[in-house]
């Protein structure tokens, strides 16, 4: 079974500074690994994914996240945090290959970042 | 193109009474999904479907049923709502392909009193 941890419900970081939001998963084979953002009464929103190659990939808004397979984690990454980044953060996982069960991804609980100016 | 639309935004149920959350979409998706989301917690798959006259279980499903007539709708039904029922739904759909990223429309908050 597939699963996902994010460790922190909450991160506060300053303006400016840069920001980690940390995930970890556990998969039987490779991953497939995402971040979602969520706006306050809003859906989620695609960040960022990693499917194979180069393991710092680069999404919407600046955000970034680093694919470190022996720790496995896919930590969500930004150098300049802004006051707009403020929102929940999900991180999902899903097996490859294709588990003939639609795609399906298993999200972790989320974490809150607060960006204060 | 509208992405993922939900209806209604919002609906306060009393318990035992039935209702249908609406999810369609205008891209072609054959994969869509429902999600309930509760406070302070992840999203915990309700159902699925991979195409229309497919549908499958997913993690939660105790509650609720689903249908799949055609492409672009996927409705969710709650009968007999209990409070534990009270969550804000997502649907969500996928391009097909395994990696794709999925489409999530914007939630409808459903409170069971």
């Amino acid at each position: 079974a597939q699963s996902v941890a994010q460790p922190e419900d909450q991160v506060n970081v300053a303006e400016g500074n840069p920001l980690t939001v940390k995930c970890t998963y556990s998969v039987s084979g490779n991953p497939y690994l995402f971040w979602y953002v969520q706006y306050p009464n809003r859906g989620l929103q695609f960040l960022l994914k990693y499917i194979t190659g180069d393991n710092l990939v680069k999404g919407s808004y600046g955000f970034e996240a680093e694919f470190n397979k022996s720790q496995t984690s896919f930590h969500l990454k930004k150098p300049s945090a802004l006051v707009s980044d403020s929102a929940l953060y999900f991180c999902a996982v899903r097996d490859r290959p294709n588990n003939n069960a639609g795609n399906m991804l298993t999200f972790g609980g989320g974490t809150r970042l607060m960006v204060k100016p | 193109n509208a992405g993922v639309t939900q209806t209604p935004k919002f609906r306060i149920l009393k318990i035992g009474q039935s209702m249908t959350l609406q999810c369609t979409q205008d891209m072609n998706h054959n994969y869509m999904y429902w999600y309930r989301q509760d406070p302070g917690m992840g999203l915990k798959l309700i159902y699925y479907s991979v195409g229309a006259g497919i549908t499958d279980k997913g993690e939660v499903p105790n509650g609720y049923n689903v249908s799949r007539s055609t492409t672009e709708d996927f409705p969710l039904r709650l009968e007999l709502a209990a409070p534990s029922q009270t969550s804000v739904y997502f649907c969500a759909t996928v391009r097909t392909g395994v990696y794709n990223e999925q489409f999530f429309g914007p939630g409808t908050r459903l409170t069971v009193l």
